[in-house]
C-alpha cells in the first residue's frame, strides 16, 4: 500500500520559512516523479512544485518560484520542500502527491496517491 | 500558462440524478492530458479520471470523462450519496500543472 506522510507543518511568522518532508513507502520511490500541492482554507487545489524521479528536472508555480526549493533523497524515500519569505497567502494544507506514471518515457504529473497533508499557518 | 475554468461552481442535486461537470481550458490541452479528482471534506483528493476519459483503478463506471482540446466533461450517471463532494480538473500537459477552481456537488 502506498503511503505518503507529510511532516514539518505548524505556525510560522510572516517572513519566516517552512521546511516540509514527505516520507514515502509502499512503492519504488526512486521511480516516480513527485509534487507538492497546497490548499488554502476553504479554497481549491494549487499545484506548487514538481520533481522528476531523479531530481534532475524541477518545476515551480509562479507563486513560489524564487523562494522555494524542492528536493528528494531517494536513499531515504523522502521528498522535501523549503519555502522562504512566507506570507499569509502561504497558509494552506500542503500535500505531497505521487505522479501516476510515465508515457513515452516522460513523467505524467497527475496524481494517484496523496498524503494526508500538513497544515502551515503563517501568522504573527 | 493554461487556465482551467470549471462550471458550475455549485450544483444542488438529488441522489439518483445525472450530472455533467464542465472544465474549459484557455488553450488546447495536448494529448488530452486532463485529470479529474474528487475531494471530500478533510480528505486528500482522489484520482477519478486521467487522459480525459480513462477511469483510475477502483473508480465506479458511473463516472465517465470525455472531451478534447479545450472542452472536457465529467459525467456521473446516477449520483450516489457518497458522490457529494468537490470535483477538480487538472491539466498535466505542461507546467504549471494547474487545477480548476472546483465544482461542489451538494445534496438537495
Amino acid at each position: 500500500e502506498v503511503q505518503l506522510v507529510e511532516s514539518g507543518g505548524g505556525s510560522v511568522q510572516p517572513g519566516g520559512f517552512l521546511r516540509l518532508s514527505c516520507a514515502a513507502s509502499g512503492f519504488t520511490f526512486s521511480s516516480f516523479a513527485m509534487s507538492w500541492v497546497r490548499q488554502a482554507p476553504g479554497k481549491g487545489l494549487e499545484w506548487v512544485s514538481g520533481l522528476s524521479s531523479s531530481g534532475d528536472h524541477i518545476y515551480y508555480a509562479d507563486s513560489v518560484k524564487g523562494r522555494s526549493t524542492v528536493s528528494r533523497d531517494n536513499s531515504k524515500n523522502t521528498l522535501y520542500m523549503q519555502l522562504n519569505t512566507l506570507s499569509a497567502e502561504d497558509t494552506a494544507v500542503y500535500f505531497c502527491a505521487k505522479s501516476a506514471g510515465y508515457n513515452f518515457g516522460l513523467p505524467q504529473y497527475y496524481f494517484d496517491s496523496w498524503g494526508q497533508g500538513a497544515l502551515v499557518t503563517v501568522s504573527s | 500558462e493554461i487556465v482551467l475554468t470549471q462550471s458550475p461552481g455549485t450544483l444542488s442535486l438529488f441522489p439518483g440524478e445525472r450530472v455533467t461537470l464542465s472544465c474549459r481550458a484557455s488553450q488546447s490541452v495536448s494529448s488530452n492530458y486532463l485529470a479529474w479528482y474528487q475531494q471530500k471534506p478533510g480528505q486528500a483528493p482522489r484520482l477519478l479520471i486521467y487522459g480525459a476519459s480513462r477511469r483510475a483503478t477502483g473508480v465506479p463506471d458511473r463516472f465517465r470523462g470525455s472531451g478534447s482540446g479545450t472542452e472536457f466533461t465529467l459525467i456521473i450517471s446516477r449520483l450516489e450519496p457518497e458522490d457529494f463532494a468537490v470535483y477538480f480538473c487538472q491539466q498535466y500537459a505542461t507546467s504549471p500543472y494547474v487545477f480548476g477552481q472546483g465544482t461542489k456537488l451538494e445534496i438537495k
